[in-house]
Order: structure tokens, then C-alpha cells, then sequence
């Protein structure tokens, strides 16, 4: 298995654009979940899916951003319009909810910069 | 609100030598305690869990402890490498949920050749 893919790695982007984050999770993880990270905040949890509904998004900061999974190998993070403290980087993380444990496998990460 | 401590924040050992990181929790009900490992430019790698029903687990040169009465745990790590060197968080449980956890602010471990 590849493992979580995120895209883009890498995006600059300028005060007002819309972001989209992608990433495809691990095949057969039911369970999604969106992450942010930064120096004085460190890891935070966004949003997450089971099943690819969506469970828990009293994380997301506030209505500029969005969360979607059409289906069970796709999601997408959507900030709108992107401001300079969105400035993270943005991890997708995928498990199995099988009640066993097992943790999270997370993606590489999107490092966004709004200017 | 759940919480998550983490002590130190930055901790710096010679190679060979031990390192232990200490982490405290809020909720009672958390049952369920992983340890990440994350190098520079990757994201968080599990490493090591450990659930309530256990005091202590181990998986060759790491071992994480866990007592449930004082709320805390913590990670061990003998014969410490070079490649030991990255940012360790720990993370309980919210609740009796395997879902959602709660993050430490993370400890960067340095490991001095």
C-alpha cells in the first residue's frame, strides 16, 4: 500500500484564493480525519469521517473552511477564502475503526502559505 | 476540556543513553494511549500503543508504561540512536473512543552521537 497520499506537498497561495487539499487514505480505512499543524498550536483535529460521513467538525476553525468525502478513496479540505493564519500544515490521516487500536496513519502533510 | 501534557519539551541525550518522556491526561475514561514519532518533513508515525487493560508494553529498545490511577504515561526509549532524533507526541484517547485522540504539544528528542 502506498499509504495516505496528500496533494499538493507544497502551496502559496495569495490572501482571498480559494485552497483545496486533497488525500486519498489507506484502502479499507473507514475512518478519516483532517489535522492541522503549527508551532503554537500543534496538532489539531479539523474535522473526521467514519464511513465517510462526517462525525466530529467542531475543530474546523470557521465557515471559510469545508470538508468533503464523495466516496471511501477521496476527501477534500476546502478554505475560503484562505487568509495568512491559515498559514499550517495540513495533515490527512486515515485507521481502521475496528475497535483495536492500531492509531492513526498519517499522510505527508500539505504546508500551506497564504500571503 | 481533555487534556494532554507533555514533559520535556525538549529533551537532549548522548547515543546509547536512555530517554523518557512523561505525559499527564485530564478524562479518566481514556483507555487508549498511542506514542508518534515525527521526523522533519513527514508526518506522524504511530510507534507504539498501549490500552488500559495494561501496564506496560514493549517493543524492542521502546517501552511505554501506563498508570491509570495518576493519569499518566510515559515513553522509554534505551540505547538511544542518532535516528531516535524527531519530535515525539503522545496522545490518549477521548473517552473509550479508538477514533478520536487528543494530541501532546510534542517533545523534540535530540540524540548526540
Amino acid at each position: 500500500d502506498a499509504g495516505v497520499i496528500q496533494s499538493p506537498r507544497h502551496e502559496v497561495t495569495e490572501m482571498g484564493q480559494e485552497v483545496t487539499l486533497r488525500c486519498k487514505p489507506i484502502s479499507g480505512h473507514n475512518s478519516l480525519f483532517w489535522y492541522r499543524q503549527t508551532m503554537m498550536r500543534g496538532l489539531e483535529l479539523l474535522i473526521y469521517f467514519n464511513n465517510n460521513v462526517p462525525i466530529d467538525d467542531s475543530g474546523m476553525p470557521e465557515d471559510r473552511f469545508s470538508a468533503k468525502m464523495p466516496n471511501a478513496s477521496f476527501s477534500t479540505l476546502k478554505i475560503q477564502p484562505s487568509e495568512p493564519r491559515d498559514s499550517a500544515v495540513y495533515f490527512c490521516a486515515s485507521s481502521s475503526r475496528d475497535g483495536l487500536g492500531g492509531g492513526y496513519t498519517f499522510g505527508s502533510g500539505t504546508r500551506l502559505t497564504v500571503v | 476540556g481533555e487534556n494532554v501534557e507533555q514533559h520535556p519539551s525538549t529533551l537532549s541525550v548522548q547515543e546509547g543513553d536512555s530517554a523518557v518522556i512523561k505525559c499527564t491526561y485530564s478524562d479518566s475514561a481514556s483507555n487508549y494511549f498511542p506514542w508518534y514519532k515525527q521526523e522533519l518533513g513527514k508526518g506522524p508515525q504511530l510507534i507504539i500503543d498501549i490500552r488500559s487493560n495494561v501496564g506496560e508494553k514493549k517493543d524492542q529498545r521502546i517501552a511505554v508504561t501506563l498508570n491509570k490511577t495518576a493519569k499518566h504515561f510515559s515513553l522509554h526509549i534505551t540505547e538511544t540512536q542518532p535516528e531516535d532524533s524527531a519530535v515525539y507526541f503522545c496522545a490518549a484517547s477521548i473517552g473509550t473512543s479508538y477514533d478520536k485522540v487528543i494530541f501532546g504539544p510534542g517533545t523534540s528528542l535530540s540524540v548526540i552521537p
